[in-house]
């Protein structure tokens, strides 16, 4: 049973420039939401895509946008990258109206130079 | 809003002993639902137990057992005969069950250390 799968493991990339992270959810899963890890600190949220639309947005800039695709996965766009944004990208899914918990990816690595 | 409190960053444990890590958490609302994750070096945040606002009951996984005070808004984790794979990031999360508001709310972590 495939778990959450994120792509890349790592990235480095230049401040100013754009990335584009992906996470495919777990099989049966129709929920995904992306959370923000900087070191040393616990996971903020994101934002939650479901139905392809944006459900909840936590406190992020509009350059963090994200998009849902018919089957599920997900990607994760940041615009105009700061040294700010350098952080542990992880991705969860679960099953929308569910209660158990959200299964969480291994993250994307991202670091801005 | 949220928030949810671990007042302590690192915590250590003989192997096959007990530990208990601490977490307070803040909220108007009179239900919802509580998480510890547990976050290894290769980064996946496992979810180790949850509990229901609405239960009175303390939820039990095994070695893990929480000790939930909702008056107290507390909740912590008890981890029994602690192994070495039980070293870890550990985090508390809050979640609302509202109907749209289901964002993970995560404390700062503890850092749990097994010596052998």
């Amino acid at each position: 049973d495939a778990g959450v799968t994120q792509s890349p493991t790592h990235l480095i990339k230049t401040r100013g420039q754009q990335v584009t992270l992906r996470c495919s959810p777990k099989s049966g899963h129709d929920t995904v939401s992306w959370y923000q890890q900087a070191l040393g600190q616990g996971p903020q949220f994101i934002f939650q895509y479901y139905e392809e639309e944006e459900r909840q947005r936590g406190n992020f800039p509009d350059r963090f946008s994200g998009h849902q695709f018919p089957n599920y996965s997900s990607e994760l766009n940041v615009n105009a990258l700061l040294l700010g944004d350098s952080a542990l990208y992880l991705c969860a899914s679960t099953t929308f109206g569910a209660n158990y918990g959200y299964t969480f990816g291994s993250g994307t690595r991202l670091t801005v130079v | 809003a949220q928030t949810v409190t671990q007042s302590q960053p690192e915590m250590s444990v003989q192997e096959a002993e007990t530990v208990t890590l601490s977490c307070t958490y803040d909220t108007s609302e009179s239900d919802y639902y509580l998480f510890w994750y547990k976050q290894p070096p290769s980064r996946q945040m496992i979810l180790v137990i949850r509990q229901e606002a609405y239960k009175q009951q303390n939820a039990t996984e095994n070695r893990f057992s929480v000790n939930f005070q909702k008056a107290a808004k507390s909740f912590s984790l008890k981890i029994s005969d602690s192994q070495l794979g039980d070293a870890a990031m550990y985090f508390c999360a809050y979640r609302s069950a509202n109907f749209g508001n289901e964002k993970l709310t995560f404390g700062t972590g503890t850092r749990l250390t097994i010596i052998p």
